[in-house]
């Protein structure tokens, strides 16, 4: 999976509780992303990062918040998960030589379960 | 409607058959084309990438792209049980930052 882990790998988790997950590169790109891949949606874009400390919202970012403090790590926090947010969580990262690439890594996946 | 449309299938198709996959879309900004190959409870993974209109060709893939009629393709030849998966395809604009996924194709290759 290109260098790239996600922790934790699956979360159950009950509505009302904060959760965050975490992308760990070890590839060096710029860009680290976070989608989301639900049944008859596909995969989603919630957030991304083009740097340290640098992020933009996706298409389903309601709900969700991110945090780059360092280039190899990329955080998703759910403030107060909701049922509605279960599903499996996607990082990917891309763009090593400074801009974005069309091929995206991605990581293995976080199948979150909020009750 | 959305952006990309993609028949979620299941497509079952008996070992060494061609299989035609697709997508159709909306908006004609859309100028580079991406499939991508996903394993169950695996990350999805490029497997083809097309710029604009025409044909590409990667062994036994070609991905071929209308922009004309809003419309991608991708064929697998001499389909392998190994090629059972969901593919995606994927676009976006200018940059790549954004990328626009269909919602996948499951694929199965029987022996």
């Amino acid at each position: 999976d290109a260098g790239i882990t996600q922790s934790p790998r699956h979360k159950v988790t009950e509505t009302g509780t904060p959760v965050t997950l975490r992308c760990h590169q070890t590839e060096n790109h710029r860009y680290m992303y976070w989608y989301r891949q639900d049944p008859g949606h596909g995969l989603r874009l919630i957030h991304y990062s083009y740097g340290v400390k640098d992020t933009d919202k996706g298409e389903v970012s309601d709900g969700y918040s991110v945090s780059r403090s360092k280039t190899e790590d990329f955080l998703l926090t759910l403030e107060s998960a909701t049922s509605s947010q279960t599903s499996v969580y996607f990082c990917a990262i891309s763009g090593s030589a400074g801009g974005a690439s069309y091929e995206q890594y991605f990581g293995p996946g976080t199948r979150l379960t909020v009750t | 409607q959305k952006e990309v449309e993609q028949d979620p299938g299941p497509l079952s198709v008996p070992e060494g058959a061609i299989v035609s996959l697709n997508c159709t879309y909306s908006n004609s900004a859309f100028q580079y084309f991406m499939w991508y190959r996903q394993y169950s409870r695996k990350g999805p993974e490029l497997l083809m990438y097309t710029y604009s209109s025409g044909n590409k060709e990667d062994g036994r893939f070609t991905a071929q792209v209308d922009k004309s009629s809003k419309y991608i393709s991708l064929f697998i030849r001499d389909s392998q049980p190994s090629d059972s998966a969901t593919y995606l395809c994927a676009m976006t604009s200018t940059g790549f930052q954004k990328l626009v996924f269909g919602t996948g194709t499951r694929l199965l290759v029987s022996p």
